[in-house]
């Protein structure tokens, strides 16, 4: 099975909202996390990524939280737009897996 | 342009072909991944590639195979190719075996098997 998992496979938000993505995982013998984003038709692109020494970093517009005691991290988007919509993988450093994703739609 | 080039963008072929994909991965990186993703579907490993030796095996069919060559660059090969195996596929890469860094990943070959 997957050693990250998304809560949702599917988010739908209102232009200018904040929107919070949700991943798990299942042991604690990755010390890197990271973001992609995938809109149609393209390849994954990187977003943002953060350590375990870390337990929050911020981009810009958007900020990764990582919570080791529940083994949890999020992504939150501030103020989506339309061209946030994709889908959003989380991945750990060492597993090439990147699952089913959640999928971003931003309504106008 | 991510740094990361692969060809051809778009292929069609029919059922029971062979096809060759190609990926030059992003200057300075010596590890190659490939993907492959159906409709709909997530990212599925295929098999990753370190300094031209196979490093990792994911759900790669025993039709398909990869190689990475001594300038880097690496071909997955397809054959006996079935409808089934539309999909696009995509080539990243990146610095090291630990990917410290992330993945880069190309723009993908659509491939559509008739």
């Amino acid at each position: 099975g997957e050693s990250v998992g998304l809560h949702l496979p599917t988010l739908s938000v209102q232009e200018g909202d904040n929107s919070i993505i949700n991943c798990a995982y299942s042991n604690s013998a990755s010390d890197y996390f990271i973001w992609y984003k995938q809109e149609s038709g393209k390849g994954p692109q990187f977003i943002i990524d953060i350590r375990s020494n870390m337990d929050k970093r911020q981009g810009q517009r958007v900020t990764v939280l990582l919570n080791k005691t529940v083994k949890h991290l999020s992504l939150q988007i501030a103020a989506t737009q339309p061209g946030d919509s994709a889908v959003y993988f989380c991945v750990r450093d060492n597993d090439m897996r990147f699952g089913a994703g959640t999928r971003l739609t931003v309504k106008p | 342009d991510s740094g990361v080039t692969q060809t051809p963008k778009h292929l069609i072929t029919a059922t029971g072909q062979r096809v060759t994909l190609r990926c030059s991965p992003r200057s300075g990186d010596l590890s190659v991944y490939w993907y492959q993703q159906s409709l709909d579907q997530g990212l599925q490993f295929l098999i990753q590639y370190y300094n031209g030796e196979e490093r990792a095996k994911g759900n790669i069919l025993e039709r398909f195979s990869a190689q990475q060559f001594p300038d880097l660059h690496s071909e997955l090969n397809l054959s006996s190719l079935e409808l089934g195996d539309s999909a696009l596929y995509f080539c990243a890469s990146s610095v090291d075996d630990r990917k410290n860094y992330g993945y880069t990943f190309g723009s993908g070959t659509r491939l559509t098997v008739v």
